[in-house]
């Protein structure tokens, strides 16, 4: 299985200012022949189900603020929120499906200092 | 706007079997890949397996043993099944769908979740 290790657990930033979340695969989740990550990142509110935000690692789903993208390539990954809102405190997974069983970071919950 | 509902017992005893639905409106679900992800209580995700329109199934082979998912295009329905359960297996249990990209095994839109909690 491949493994996803997000860190930090937990992180609090001031709001407005920038707040980045990180993940990494135990083994690389680009496919070289299409040169995609196969890496997608959500966002989860108390009480709601996981909202996506970002596939390809990079791609930000519809609807989703441009104060969140997502970076990296290979092993290595980055979710910035570029200013952090109030309605952002949530906890951020990441996710792989370059293979089954397809698997989940641990979550980084981001809150207001 | 697709949306997908999970229904089910909220209790189940331990060593029984825990069944689940899954109802999508708003779309076919055929051609779409459909899982069952689940995330204990304060943790993190763990997907269970996909089932495809067709049939064709890939569990997660931690649960393997004790999974079967199926499916009902006239329905618009799949469904759940999760037997010899513990209290390990005290839950949120989510539905989800793929979108029709190849290998684009990310998870939107979601159901709201369904706690199943195992008693001794």
């Amino acid at each position: 299985d491949i493994v996803m290790t997000q860190s930090p657990d937990s992180l609090a930033v001031s709001l407005g200012e920038r707040a980045t979340v990180n993940c990494k695969s135990s083994q690389s989740v680009l496919y070289t022949s299409k040169n995609k990550n196969y890496l997608a990142w959500y966002q989860q509110k108390p009480g709601q189900p996981p909202k996506l935000l970002i596939y390809w690692a990079s791609t930000r789903e519809s609807g989703v603020p441009d104060r969140f993208s997502g970076s990296g390539s290979g092993t290595d990954f980055t979710l910035t929120i570029s200013s952090l809102q109030a309605e952002d405190v949530a906890v951020y997974f990441c996710q792989q499906y370059y293979t089954t069983p397809l698997t989940f970071g641990g979550g980084t919950k981001v809150e207001i200092k | 706007q697709v949306q997908l509902q999970e229904s089910g017992p909220g209790l189940v005893k331990a060593s029984e079997t825990l069944s689940l639905t899954c109802t999508v409106s708003g779309a076919s679900i055929s051609s779409y890949y459909l899982s069952w992800i689940r995330q204990p209580p304060g943790k993190g995700l763990e997907w269970i397996g996909y089932i495809y329109y067709t049939g064709s199934t890939n569990y997660n082979p931690s649960l393997k043993s004790r999974v079967t998912m199926s499916v009902d295009t006239s329905k618009n329905q799949f469904y759940l099944r999760l037997s010899a359960v513990t209290a390990a297996d005290t839950a949120v249990y989510y539905c989800a769908r793929s979108p029709v990209v190849p290998a684009a095994n990310w998870f939107d839109p979601w159901g709201q979740g369904t706690l199943v909690t195992v008693s001794s």
